[in-house]
C-alpha cells in the first residue's frame, strides 16, 4: 500500500540554524501539507501546495518558512531561522484531489536547542 | 469558523468492551468529519470519513462513527475493544468554508485510549 515518508525521523538543530525536512507523498497525490504539532498540543496546518504553489497557508507559516517541490516526488518544508518555539513534529500529508483524503507521514520530530 | 472538540482527554475501558470517543462539531454547511489515530512514535492513520450518506460509517480496525446532525457529534466507537487499540485519536473536520479553498483539515485536541487487559 503507498504511504507517504519522511526524512529525517528526528532532527536535532541549534536556535537560528536552518533546517530541510523532506517529504514524499503518495505518488499520484497532486495535494500536499504540512502540519505540526507541538508536543501536547493539536495538530495544526501551516501550508498546502498544488500546482507548484501555495495554496492555502495559515498566520503560523511566516516568512521563516518555505515549501518547495524540488522534483517531482519529493515536497520540503524549510526553516530559515530555526527559533526553540519551532520545536514541535512536522507532518506531511497528501491527497489525490482537494477535498480528498489526506494521508499522513510517519513525522519528523524537530527539537530546537 | 469551524471547530471540533473532544471533551475527554482519556477514555479507559477493558479488553471487550465496547468503546467511545466522542467527538462534536461546529461548521457552517454540511461538515466533512474524519477519526484518524496515532499510534507512539507514528504518524496519523486515517480510520474513517463522514462525507454524505449513511450516518453510520464504518472504517478501519473495526472502528465506526456515528454522526448525528442535531446533536452535531461524530462519535468514535468499536463493538469490542482490544489493548492494541491503546492509542491517541484525533477527530478533524474538514474546512470548507469560503475562506479555504484546499479543505485543510482542523482538528480536536485528540483522546488517548486506554484498553486495559
Amino acid at each position: 500500500e503507498p504511504e507517504v515518508t519522511q526524512t529525517p525521523s528526528h532532527q536535532v538543530t541549534q536556535m537560528g540554524q536552518e533546517v530541510i525536512l523532506r517529504c514524499v507523498p503518495i505518488s499520484n497525490h497532486l495535494y500536499f501539507y504540512w502540519y505540526r504539532q507541538i508536543l501536547g498540543q493539536k495538530v495544526e496546518f501551516l501550508v498546502s501546495f498544488y500546482n507548484n504553489e501555495i495554496s492555502e497557508k495559515s498566520e503560523i507559516f511566516d516568512d521563516q518558512f518555505s515549501v518547495e517541490r524540488p522534483d517531482g516526488s519529493n515536497f520540503t518544508l524549510k526553516i530559515r531561522s530555526t527559533k526553540l518555539e519551532d520545536s514541535a513534529m512536522y507532518f506531511c500529508a497528501s491527497s489525490s484531489r482537494a477535498r480528498d483524503t489526506q494521508y499522513f507521514g510517519p513525522g519528523t520530530r524537530l527539537t530546537v536547542l | 469558523a469551524q471547530s471540533v472538540a473532544q471533551p475527554e482527554d482519556q477514555v479507559n475501558v477493558a479488553e471487550g468492551n465496547p468503546l467511545t470517543v466522542k467527538c462534536t462539531y461546529s461548521v457552517s454547511g454540511n461538515p466533512y468529519l474524519f477519526w484518524y489515530v496515532q499510534y507512539p512514535n507514528r504518524g496519523l492513520q486515517f480510520l474513517l470519513k463522514y462525507i454524505t450518506g449513511d450516518n453510520l460509517v464504518k472504517g478501519s480496525y473495526g472502528f465506526e462513527a456515528e454522526f448525528n446532525k442535531s446533536q452535531t457529534s461524530f462519535h468514535l466507537k468499536k463493538p469490542s475493544a482490544l489493548v492494541s487499540d491503546s492509542a491517541l485519536y484525533f477527530c478533524a473536520v474538514r474546512d470548507i468554508s469560503g475562506s479555504s479553498n484546499t479543505g485543510k483539515l482542523i482538528f480536536g485536541q485528540g483522546t488517548t485510549l486506554q484498553v486495559k487487559p
